[in-house]
Formats: structure tokens, sequence, C-alpha cells
């Protein structure tokens, strides 16, 4: 079983505010990184597949970037809206193509 | 273009009952796997399906098993259900391309009484 962990557990700011938080997994047999954004009641949806060391990925205000070698991820929120409120989850894959997931960051932005 | 649907959105069991899950994948999508996610817990992965034959299998016991059929939709089947297996149940589909990302249902939520 790999051990893909998120922190923080949750996070509260105010609107406006950026934020980040981190995904930590097993460096070896390394294949991609997986950022989803979790709504309640709805489907995860991808946000960004990350496979290079260095790799950083943007969309709107959303980024991530990918260390490799010390087997961590950022995602940062610039100027968060109550919308962005999700559960943002990240899965590390290996070769075998399975997706081990951490346990997530509650993101909830209050307006 | 519907997204993955899964069938039931919730579902009522006993211990020791038997339970069916219901995915359709996403148009153009040949490759289907198989999450739980306990309370507090991220998905953890089941089982794949692709070409009608499990090719890749998680921790899990036998008493999960489950098909896909020629149209490429698939069913998750527990047996002699525990109360352990309370869950979100997710499936996601994606092409066989190694990095091609997985597109997820909205899940199943069983509970086991």
């Amino acid at each position: 079983i790999l051990n893909v962990e998120q922190s923080p557990q949750s996070l509260h700011v105010q609107e406006g505010d950026s934020t980040n938080f981190t995904c930590s997994f097993p460096s070896s047999n390394f294949y991609a990184l997986h950022w989803y954004r979790w709504e309640t009641a709805k489907s995860p949806e991808a946000l960004f597949v990350m496979t290079l060391n260095g790799d950083e990925k943007k969309k709107g205000r959303i980024s991530a970037t990918l260390n490799t070698k010390e087997g961590y991820s950022y995602l940062y929120i610039k100027g968060s809206q109550p919308e962005d409120s999700a559960t943002y989850l990240c899965a590390y894959q290996t070769g075998a193509n399975n997706l081990f997931f951490g346990t997530g960051t509650r993101l909830t932005v209050i307006p | 273009d519907a997204g993955v649907t899964q069938s039931p959105t919730h579902l009522i069991k006993t211990r020791g009952q038997q339970v069916t899950l219901r995915c359709s994948p996403k148009s153009g999508h040949d490759t289907v796997s198989w999450y739980q996610q306990a309370l507090g817990q991220g998905p953890q992965f089941i089982f794949q399906y692709y070409e009608e034959e499990e090719r890749q299998r998680g921790n899990f016991p036998d008493r999960f098993s489950g098909h896909q059929f020629p149209n490429y939709s698939s069913e998750l089947n527990v047996n002699a259900l525990l109360l352990g297996d309370s869950a979100l149940y997710l499936c996601a589909s994606r092409t066989q391309g190694a990095l091609d990302i997985q597109y997820f249902g909205a899940g199943t939520r069983l509970s086991v009484l």
C-alpha cells in the first residue's frame, strides 16, 4: 500500500486570499501525479496530470508544481472565491496505472 | 456527451446480502476502474476492466467481483456484505493511454445495516 499524504486536512480562508496545499508521495516507481477537485455530491473533476520533475501546470487561478525527487506537489489557488470551496485530492500513479489517492484537503472559502 | 454515469445513487442493504452497482463509461472510453471511498479516507482502487477482463486488482477480497460488457459498461458485485463495506463506490473511465485522465462518476453510496 502506497502512502500518499495531503496537508492540511482542512482549510478555511477568506474570499480573495491565496492559499496552497501539499501532497506527499513515494519518490520510487513514480509515473504521474494527478490533482482532482471534488465538490460535494458531484463527480471528482480532473485538474492536472503531471509527470516530469519541475512540471508546473496552470488552469485559471489554480496552479500546481511537482518535485518527483523529493516526492511532493503543491497546489496553489490565487484569489480564492467561494466557488473554489471543494475537496482537493491528489493521486499518485505508478507504472501499473493504478491511482493511489490521498485523503484530500477540504477548502472552505468564506465570502 | 454524457459523462460517467453510475446507478443507483444510494443503496441500503443488510449484512450478508449481495449488491450490484452499475457504471456506464464516458463515450469513447474502453477502460473502467472501481474505487471504494470509506468515510474519512481517500478513494481506494478495487479493480480495473479492459476488453471485458479484469486487468488489475487492488487489495480487496474475492467478495468483490466485477464484469465488463461489450459496450464497455461495467458492474461491481459485492457478496456477503459486511458493515465495513459501507462506503461511496466510484467508477472511473478512460481510454487505454497510460496518461489519459480518468473521468469519475458521482458514485453510489452503499449503506450496510
